[in-house]
């Protein structure tokens, strides 16, 4: 069946530090890839996609390579900020009917 | 409608009376989610809309949920008989569902408080 799974948290990290959410996932073909964060206080929203097999994903410093041989989806950042402590969901779509399927997760805490 | 829209926002009511929570999607958008969403946990499948599909009720988690999506467009979420444990925030999510594009936009969520 189609899974996400991600690395359990809290993640904490002082300002500046290197970033790594790993996500790795289990489908039939090749599934749409998404990063959603949920800031303290706000809704779920679309952090990045990728689509394909190789495609990378970026917005806000974030990045996210599309690793079709090891069905991975990591979060990067290189230097984070304060503002990034948040919830980061993975998730992909099914394609037999587009349904998102997610992971159960990763709060980030960043310590200035 | 420019974005997900869900009413109410927030909602208290007393153990065993029935609730309704209702989301209006994106126009045009034929796939539509209800999550539930605890103390900033993560998110938990209820059920999924997708066109004139048979809705994926898979996640609904006894029979006092029921969901209902009329004319493919708004979508009402019923809890019968509330218990304390259903308090959480219920979040409504939409997409367009096409093999190009499956991102799906979310509500402000409804925040359930069962007294």
């Amino acid at each position: 069946g189609n899974s996400v799974t991600q690395m359990e948290g809290p993640v904490t990290l002082s300002e500046e530090a290197f970033l790594t959410i790993n996500c790795t996932y289990t489908a039939t073909g090749y599934p749409s890839l998404f990063w959603y964060v949920q800031y303290p206080g706000e809704g779920l929203q679309l952090l990045l996609k990728a689509t394909k097999a190789d495609d990378k994903g970026s917005n806000k410093g974030f990045e996210a390579t599309y690793r079709k041989e090891t069905t991975s989806f990591h979060l990067e950042k290189g230097s984070v900020q304060v503002s990034d402590s948040a919830v980061y969901f993975c998730a992909l779509s099914k394609i037999s009917n587009y349904q998102l399927i997610w992971g159960a997760g990763t709060k980030l805490i960043i310590k200035p | 409608g420019a974005g997900v829209s869900q009413s109410p926002s927030n909602k208290v009511t007393e153990k065993g009376k029935d609730v309704e929570l209702r989301c209006d999607p994106i126009s045009g958008h034929t796939a539509l989610y209800w999550y539930r969403q605890s103390l900033g946990q993560g998110l938990e499948f209820l059920i999924y809309f997708q066109g004139n599909s048979a809705p994926d009720k898979s996640g609904l988690p006894s029979d006092r949920f029921s969901a209902e999506r009329t004319g493919g467009s708004v979508s009402t979420l019923t809890i019968q008989r509330t218990q304390q444990e259903d308090s959480a925030v219920y979040l409504c999510a939409s997409s367009s569902a096409r093999q190009w594009d499956t991102e799906a936009f979310f509500g402000q969520g409804t925040r359930l408080t069962v007294v």
